[in-house]
Formats: structure tokens, C-alpha cells, sequence
């Protein structure tokens, strides 16, 4: 069966520290990968989606960047945080288009 | 109009309630349609899919309506363990928003004894 593992679970930063998240997939090959935020009370924003290695496209023009060095693997990153940046990080797969999605169990990033 | 649109709640319903959510869309391109539910600080979760015809799972029972653009969901002899906000989810497949899945806000759900 398939799994969806996000690290870390939870995490506080310094304002313009660097950022990495990591997630991986398993159990199945070449899926669409997705990074998510969600501010607290608001609903879900799609940040970042890939449909391959090296593939990534960007939703919304922000200060995070994202990369798939490997099929089952996606990063997202920052160089320097801002106080908006904190949130509940999600990352997701999906077999193909118009499949559900099934998440990570997130990483909420504080930033002070 | 927002692009997928829910009443946020919350809805406060004793254990063994019935109680239904509905959800609008405003592209009529729209493909796949889901539920999920998050609970407090948590992932959101995959509750069904919804399908042009309805389906039922156990307890739960998800309609769609393309003409109306509307999406329902119905709840059955309400358990405490449903509390939880739920997510009214759809899929528009081709063009820009190829494979991607909007989310609605959420409809908040609690379910006391």
C-alpha cells in the first residue's frame, strides 16, 4: 500500500532563517505531488504541484520554492522566512489527474 | 463567487442527528468531486468520493447536482467521533487548472451527547 511521509511535525524559526521540508512517497511510482499550506482558520492553498522529476509549478508568487530530485521525492524551501509564512504545511499525492489526493500528516511551522 | 463555496457552520447536532452540508461550485468544467475531513490540527482525509448517480457509504451519502452545481452531503445517526470540519473538494481537469483540487473553507461539525 502506499504512504506519505512529511517531516518534521512541527517547527519554530527564526525570521529570515532558511527552510526545508521533506516529503516522500511510497508504494506506488511517478505520482502528482503537492505542497498545501493552510493559515490557522483558513482553508487550503495550493503552493507548489509536480508531474515529474525536475517538474514543478508554481501557484501563488511568494518567497518558497519547491524541487523534486527524485520520483517519489518533494522539498519545499525557503531561503529567508517571513513572519507570514507561518502555517500548517501539507504535502500530498495523487495516482493521476482527477484521483483524491491523500496528505502527510503536515508540519506546522511557527516562525518568530 | 468564490470557486468552491460551503457554510462554514458550525452545526451543533445531538448524537443520532442527521444532518446535511451542501457545497457550490462555480466552474461547470469541473470533473471529480470529494469530501474530506480534517480534524482539529490534523491532515484532511479522503471521506468519499461523489459520483453523478450518488453513492452511499455506511452512514454517509454524497449527491451531486451538474446543473445546479451543487454538491451535498448527508449524515445519518450522527456518532460523537464525526465531529470534525468537512471539505467540500473539486477537481477541474484541462487547461490551466489541470489536475488540480480546489478546496472549499469547511463546514464545521459537532456532534455532543
Amino acid at each position: 500500500s502506499q504512504t506519505i511521509h512529511q517531516w518534521p511535525a512541527t517547527l519554530v524559526q527564526p525570521v529570515g532563517s532558511p527552510l526545508s521540508l521533506e516529503c516522500t512517497v511510497e508504494g506506488t511510482s511517478n505520482p502528482n505531488l503537492y505542497w498545501y499550506r493552510q493559515a490557522a482558520g483558513r482553508g487550503l492553498q495550493l503552493l507548489f504541484y509536480s508531474v515529474g522529476i525536475g517538474q514543478i509549478s508554481s501557484e501563488v508568487p511568494q518567497n518558497l520554492s519547491a524541487s523534486r530530485p527524485q520520483d517519489r521525492q518533494f522539498i519545499l524551501s525557503s531561503k529567508k522566512l517571513l513572519l507570514s509564512d507561518s502555517g500548517f504545511y501539507l504535502c500530498a499525492w495523487s495516482t493521476t489527474v482527477g484521483q483524491p489526493q491523500h496528505f502527510g500528516d503536515g508540519t506546522r511551522l511557527s516562525i518568530l | 463567487r468564490k470557486e468552491v463555496e460551503q457554510d462554514p457552520g458550525p452545526f451543533n447536532v445531538p448524537e443520532g442527528a442527521t444532518v446535511a452540508f451542501n457545497c457550490t461550485y462555480s466552474n461547470s468544467a469541473s470533473q471529480s468531486f470529494f469530501w474530506y475531513r480534517q480534524d482539529c490540527r490534523k491532515e484532511p482525509k479522503l471521506l468519499m468520493s461523489v459520483y453523478s448517480s450518488g453513492n452511499e457509504d455506511g452512514r454517509f451519502t454524497a449527491q451531486l447536482n451538474r446543473a445546479s452545481q451543487y454538491i451535498s452531503l448527508l449524515i445519518r445517526d450522527s456518532k460523537l467521533s464525526d465531529s470534525a470540519t468537512y471539505l467540500c473538494v473539486v477537481n477541474i481537469a484541462g487547461g490551466t487548472s489541470y489536475g488540480k483540487l480546489t478546496f472549499g473553507q469547511g463546514t464545521i461539525l459537532t456532534v455532543h451527547p
